[in-house]
């Protein structure tokens, strides 16, 4: 079965640190999703894109998050510098988007982040 | 705008009885409507989806949902209980259109405990 992979698995740094997120999405899908976890807020969507263009990011604190797909294979998420704050799960998601809301999103397995 | 409220955090099952998960979605187009499980340390897995035809929707691990749109409901049961069912299950409606197709609105999750 084709899957998300997001790499690291698990990152633990210190505050101010720059941390980078890696996904590769499932191939052929053309929307990929950033979404954080934590136990306070649930499941918040940060950042997707389509066809590697930013659809909407405004779920990501501006100054220290930044999200890019530098191909059709990775997406990045980057946060500088970090703080304790960001420590949360933070998981990649890949969908298939074509005139049609009933694909589903498929997750990869996340990223546990910790700032210390 | 989409909007999904989950009926109980918790909920705890005895291995064998009932499992039913509340969820009501609220749709501004015709919901498109999904349950996912997430296991300890994994990413959301796709239990089942509601797009179009017959309301009575069955997925995996014996897992089935009912759309009722009088109700704005689309609550998730299984027959019968099993311990490796225990498990966080979110209930999601896709956006509508535009830029946004394809976006999900999740509900805050239900903790299912399964005791023997």
């Amino acid at each position: 079965d084709a899957r998300v992979t997001q790499t690291p698995r698990h990152k633990v740094t210190e505050m101010g640190q720059e941390v980078t997120m890696r996904c590769q999405p499932i191939l052929g899908h053309n929307t990929v999703f950033w979404y954080r976890q934590t136990m306070m807020q649930g499941l918040e969507l940060l950042a997707y894109f389509r066809n590697r263009a930013p659809l909407d990011d405004s779920g990501m604190p501006k100054d220290r998050f930044s999200a890019e797909m530098p191909d059709a294979t990775l997406a990045t998420l980057k946060i500088q510098p970090s703080e304790p704050r960001d420590s949360a799960v933070y998981f990649c998601a890949s969908g298939l988007v074509q005139g049609d809301r009933g694909q589903p999103q498929h997750f990869g397995d996340g990223t546990r982040l910790s700032i210390l | 705008a989409q909007s999904v409220t989950q009926l109980g955090s918790h909920v705890s099952v005895s291995e064998g009885a009932l499992v039913l998960l509340r969820c009501n979605y609220s749709s501004s187009v015709p919901p498109y409507l999904f349950w996912y499980v997430q296991y300890p340390n994994q990413g959301l897995q796709l239990l089942l989806k509601y797009t179009t035809g017959a309301t009575l929707v069955k997925g995996i691990n014996g897992f089935e949902a009912e759309f009722k749109k009088s109700e704005t409901s689309f609550h998730l049961t299984k027959p019968s209980a099993h311990m490796s069912d225990a498990a966080e299950y979110f209930c999601a409606v896709s956006e509508g259109y535009g830029g946004s197709q394809g976006n999900l609105i999740f509900g805050k999750g239900t903790k299912l405990s399964v005791k023997p």
